[in-house]
């Protein structure tokens, strides 16, 4: 089963506004990675936020993470046309790296 | 291109036929993973190997399907007698010592099965 969902939303905005995506997840993990994916093309790897951190930023990226609450959020700040992609979390399931988890992932699309 | 390579790109397959994807990983990456992905679906696992070793295929979705990696260096796929839910993005992935956890994704190889 897939341990990473998202929020199971297309999200629309005007270019220059924010994005923000969230994330649930339910065991324990070592990391939680989220990439890009332009339709119908490979993942693009994106940040990986480790479980003792909390926050991370990549550019005009911010991930947070709370164990707690087995969840994260992806911030993408300043939206451009080319953030135009579905944008997936994935977790290692406590596994490590070699059998991730992907959640349903988030559509975004960024009107010019 | 330095980056994963998938071939074929596209394939259209008669139900019942077999096919087989490859999949050529950055060069000095030791590992290397296959998924899986349905449309509007986020990728499932499907197996991975350490250099040439199988070490992880209780995920390949039926004994239909099967992966090799022979001298540890490009990986093949192979689906034997199709059917229409096998139809789905098969995505290669690798990593290695020097990428930390970052795992690289090829552009995958589509198969649609009619």
């Amino acid at each position: 089963s897939q341990q990473g969902e998202e929020d199971p939303q297309a999200l629309s905005i005007q270019e220059g506004e924010n994005a923000t995506m969230n994330c649930s997840y339910k065991t324990s993990i070592n990391n939680l990675q989220w990439y890009r994916q332009n339709s119908g093309r490979g993942l693009v790897h994106l940040i990986l936020i480790r479980s003792n951190e909390r926050e991370k930023h990549s550019g005009r990226l911010r991930v947070t993470l709370d164990t707690s609450k087995k969840s994260s959020s992806l911030l993408i700040t300043a939206s451009r046309a080319a953030d135009t992609a579905s944008y997936f979390c994935a977790t290692d399931e406590g596994y490590g790296n070699n059998r991730l988890a992907f959640g349903k992932g988030n559509q975004v699309v960024v009107i010019p | 291109d330095t980056g994963v390579s998938q071939n074929p790109r596209h394939k259209i397959t008669k139900r019942g036929q077999n096919v087989t994807f490859r999949c050529d990983p950055i060069s000095e990456h030791n590992r290397l993973y296959w998924y899986r992905q349905t449309l509007g679906q986020g990728p499932e696992f499907l197996t991975y190997f350490q250099n040439e070793a199988q070490l992880e295929k209780s995920r390949l979705l039926s004994d239909r399907f099967s992966a090799e990696r022979p001298k540890g260096s490009f990986s093949t796929l192979e689906i034997q007698r199709t059917e229409q839910g096998d139809s789905a993005m098969y995505l290669c992935a690798s990593n290695g010592d020097s990428s930390g956890n970052t795992i690289y994704f090829g552009e995958g190889s589509w198969l649609t099965v009619v």
